[in-house]
């Protein structure tokens, strides 16, 4: 399995709902990561996530919330978000503790807040 | 900041002509990796070229780099429209501890 696999693919959700988006990998890779990305914008680092454990918040709005249950797979909770927030998030994830090998990348959450 | 930025940020060829995109950055690396994306999905990693390296050859892609100018091109050769894509090059940050993605270019092969 060489897949970076994100449901779902689709949301649509209202600013009071709490929603979660999920990422699973099973390629024994150590480091995972979210990214968020406007139209016609390239990918913004959200959170790294190094051997299950938060290394990275780039100053991340606490109604985005990560998670990582275990080595395959990653959540992003949300809760309370704002229209412009609507963006498609990516997860990705890596063979080694950072960027020294290619990142395989999901294909997405495309999530409109209305 | 974004660490990369490109140029040109849009492309339109000729099937068959040759692609060639640019990137420069600003701080030291020990990689920089170019990815495409396809319609605002998944990105996929396309060549990885380390700091020491200055050429790197894949298949009907060629990378180069220039530490000494904090710059990399891409040329892509014999382009066909599936080529058609965003094209975006990265780099592992001033620490070397995450990847940050360049402005990126819209290459459109028109055939």
């Amino acid at each position: 399995d060489t897949e970076v696999t994100q449901t779902p693919k689709h949301l649509v959700m209202g600013m009071t709902n709490k929603k979660s988006l999920k990422c699973e990998q099973h390629m024994g890779h150590r480091a995972m990561y979210w990214y968020k990305q406007k139209a016609k914008k390239p990918p913004e680092l959200m959170f790294v996530y190094s051997y299950e454990k938060l290394s990275i918040n780039e100053s991340v709005p606490s109604r985005f919330s990560p998670e990582c249950p275990n080595s395959s797979l990653l959540n992003l909770h949300l809760h309370a978000l704002q229209p412009e927030d609507s963006a498609l998030y990516l997860c990705a994830s890596s063979q080694e503790g950072g960027p020294l090998s290619g990142y395989t990348f999901g294909s997405g959450t495309r999530l409109t807040v209305v | 900041s974004q660490q990369g930025e490109e140029d040109p940020q849009a492309l339109s060829i000729q099937e068959g002509e040759n692609a060639t995109m640019n990137c420069s950055y600003k701080t030291s690396i020990n990689n920089l990796q170019w990815y495409r994306q396809n319609s605002g999905r998944g990105l996929v990693h396309l060549i990885l070229i380390r700091s020491n390296e200055r050429e790197k050859h894949s298949g009907r892609l060629r990378v180069t780099l220039d530490t000494s100018k904090k710059s990399s091109s891409l040329l892509i050769t014999a382009s066909r429209a599936a080529d058609t894509a965003s094209y975006f090059c990265a780099t592992d940050g001033e620490y070397g501890n995450k990847l940050v993605f360049g402005a990126g270019t819209i290459l459109r092969v028109k055939s």
